[in-house]
């Protein structure tokens, strides 16, 4: 099926650095979401992507879709505590007979941030 | 809206036991999805309701597993016989077609199982 691969695994930073996670598909995907799920926690749903070359913002969030639809990133600046956790991106699975509401997750980016 | 509402939140059981997990969906929402969540494998779609009807189960790693949705506001999740590999994470979601896409899954906090 399809896979969506994301970089780094890990990222390490002191408090005040930016950071970002890149998300990677072969394919053209229709939509990309982005979530984050703090330690212990559950995924929560962060932003939806659905255009090409789209940019959204949230606060220090910024998100962004590549113009082929193939690629994604998140970029916080200024890192914050509050901001650690595993950042997922996610895409529908359009293979195989699969539909826009079945998603496929990537491994996530691990953020821990030093105070 | 309370979100949704996993049960139990953590469950430990022996090996060979049946295991039974419960998700409330927001109400509204008409999928449904259950992922289980591992550090090797991390968040594997199991399977996925529309409108209650079961439409995709290609992730179900075997017969063991089972999964139903009686009605739009209860699913379960059953493992019967478990095993020490089916210790993971199991999240439940919900989300709304909204047209071409379904908006933002939302997820429960999960039952942590563990198989001994």
């Amino acid at each position: 099926g399809q896979q969506v691969m994301q970089i780094p695994q890990y990222q390490h930073v002191q408090e005040g650095e930016d950071f970002t996670t890149y998300c990677n598909s072969s394919t053209t995907l229709s939509n990309i979401q982005w979530y984050k799920q703090r330690p212990g926690g559950h995924p929560v749903f962060l932003i939806q992507l659905v255009k090409s070359g789209e940019v959204k913002k949230q606060k220090r969030l910024t998100f962004q879709f590549g113009e082929a639809k193939k690629n994604s990133s998140l970029h916080i600046t200024a890192t914050q505590t509050t901001d650690v956790g595993t950042y997922f991106c996610a895409a529908p699975d359009l293979n195989s007979g699969g539909s826009n509401y079945k998603l496929t997750f990537g491994k996530g980016t691990l953020l821990t941030v030093n105070p | 809206d309370a979100g949704v509402i996993q049960s139990p939140r953590h469950e430990v059981t022996e090996m060979g036991q049946e295991v039974t997990l419960r998700c409330k969906p927001i109400s509204g929402h008409d999928y449904l999805f259950w992922y289980r969540q591992t550090m090797m494998r991390g968040l594997e779609l199991l399977i996925y309701f529309n409108n209650n009807v079961p439409i995709d189960d290609s992730g179900m790693p075997e017969d063991r597993f089972s999964a139903k949705m009686p009605n739009a506001s209860f699913s379960t999740l059953k493992i019967q016989p478990s095993e020490p590999r089916d210790s993971a994470v199991y999240f439940c979601a919900s989300s709304l077609a909204t047209g071409v896409y379904s908006y933002g899954y939302t997820f429960g906090s999960g039952t942590r199982l563990t198989v001994v």
